[in-house]
């Protein structure tokens, strides 16, 4: 079973509407990070998050917004969103933001934008 | 600037062959981790390392953090390694942060 849970897998969407990219972990993790992918750059960190926290963030974008309603769920609000948008987001998780171990990644959600 | 540099950009291998893949940080790193991402996009975590080597099956990885390097040797290729190879390292509180890959093709 996955531990780390991304929903939707797939999505499409219009220029200028706004959708919610879901993370929810089932680790016992305190730490949870937003990446993205596209095809013009290499995976590149977007924030992270600590004990429901924002611990950093890389976007200067704030179309980007986390949402932590809870210690395992770090939720990626995107507005007015963008074909450059047009990307693969991962999330993950590591016990502490600054521990150690190794963060884990879930199976991303591929954003498409029309 | 970049802080994570990897090289070779894309490499080429017969099956039964082996190479090494690098990485090189421009600052100070604690630790270092190296993923495959698969032909799905799944991102599969290989190694985790705050130092020293470790080994798993035909893959070794090193962490020289004083040197500011970390590699990656895969030996005996085979067709299911193919794939793009990330490594990505964090220092002090930072998230880890991801090279640009390096994409292996293993050819029979």
């Amino acid at each position: 079973d996955p531990k780390i849970i991304q929903k939707p897998k797939y999505l499409v969407a219009v220029t200028g509407s706004e959708k919610i990219l879901i993370c929810e972990q089932y680790l016992g993790h305190n730490a949870m990070y937003w990446y993205r992918q596209s095809a013009k750059k290499p995976l590149e960190f977007m924030f992270s998050y600590s004990y429901q926290k924002l611990m950093d963030n890389q976007t200067a974008s704030s179309r980007f917004q986390p949402q932590s309603s809870k210690k395992n769920h770090l939720d990626l609000q995107i507005t007015a969103l963008k074909p450059d948008d047009s990307a693969t987001y991962f999330c993950a998780s590591s016990q502490t933001g600054t521990d150690n171990q190794a963060p884990l990644f879930g199976e991303g959600t591929r954003l498409s934008v029309l | 600037g970049d802080q994570v540099e990897q090289s070779p950009s894309a490499l080429s291998l017969h099956e039964g062959t082996g190479s090494a893949l690098r990485c090189n940080f421009t600052t100070t790193m604690r630790a270092v981790q190296w993923f495959q991402q698969n032909s799905r996009g799944s991102l599969i975590n290989l190694f985790y390392l705050a130092s020293g080597t470790k080994e798993n099956g035909r893959l070794k990885s090193t962490f020289n953090s004083k040197e500011s390097y970390s590699t990656l040797h895969i030996r005996d290729a085979q067709l299911e390694d193919s794939g793009t190879y990330f490594c990505a390292a964090r220092n002090n509180n930072n998230a880890p942060r991801f090279g640009a890959g390096t994409k292996l093709s293993v050819k029979p």
